[in-house]
């Protein structure tokens, strides 16, 4: 099963605007993680956030994680059309398998 | 920088017929791992290896195996081919298990005909 479910699954935007994707998560985790695809291409690293903190920036990217409410968002502010991809969270849990879980991902389309 | 590499990129298979897809990768990590990307799915775990000389299953580990040949190496096999391995799968490896980014190869692209 899914460990991390992205909210909204599809999502179209036009340039200039920020895009916020959101995603929830079953398990304690030791961190989150966050991975854009590009299409036909693998996964590429965005952002880390460990259990302990609350929010991370990282250019024009802004993570939250809210470990109450298993939650955490991707904000990408001042979006290109370069930043058209899918976006992937990825969950270390703290128990089982020690293996990042992903989830579905959100497909970001950014117009011109 | 080659990072993680997989061949081959595309494969088209004949139902029960077998393959080894490779994965190798040059950044000294200790952990490798295969997933599936099946459209709306996600990536799902296959197997993993914490280290040379383990290997634990994942979330679909059936119809697969896996062999940590070293360090650098991570092979995926498929003794019998079914249409419903039709996929695309990953490679990846991480210093550490999840604790830090991982690092994917180009994916191959499998149809099982």
């Amino acid at each position: 099963s899914q460990q991390g479910e992205e909210d909204p699954q599809a999502l179209s935007i036009q340039e200039g605007e920020n895009a916020t994707m959101n995603c929830s998560y079953k398990t304690s985790i030791n961190n989150l993680q966050w991975y854009r695809q590009n299409s036909g291409r693998g996964l590429v690293h965005l952002i880390l956030i460990r259990s302990n903190e609350r929010e991370k920036h990282s250019g024009r990217l802004r993570v939250t994680l809210d470990t109450s409410k298993k939650s955490s968002s991707l904000l990408i502010t001042a979006s290109r059309a370069a930043d058209t991809a899918s976006y992937f969270c990825a969950t270390d849990s703290d128990t089982g398998r020690r293996a990042l879980t992903f989830g579905s991902g959100t497909r970001l389309q950014v117009q011109p | 920088n080659a990072g993680v590499t997989q061949t081959p990129k595309f494969q088209v298979l004949k139902t029960g017929q077998s393959m080894t897809l490779q994965c190798a990768q040059d950044m000294n990590h200790n952990s490798m791992y295969w997933y599936r990307q099946d459209p709306g799915m996600g990536l799902r775990l296959i197997y993993y290896s914490a280290s040379e000389g383990t290997t634990d299953k994942g979330e679909v580990p059936n119809g697969y195996n896996v062999s940590r040949l070293n360090k650098r190496e991570f092979s995926l096999r498929l003794e019998s081919a079914a249409p419903s391995q039709t996929s695309v799968y990953f490679c990846a490896s991480s210093d550490t298990r999840g604790h830090t980014e991982a690092f994917f190869g180009q994916g191959t692209r499998l149809t099982v005909v």
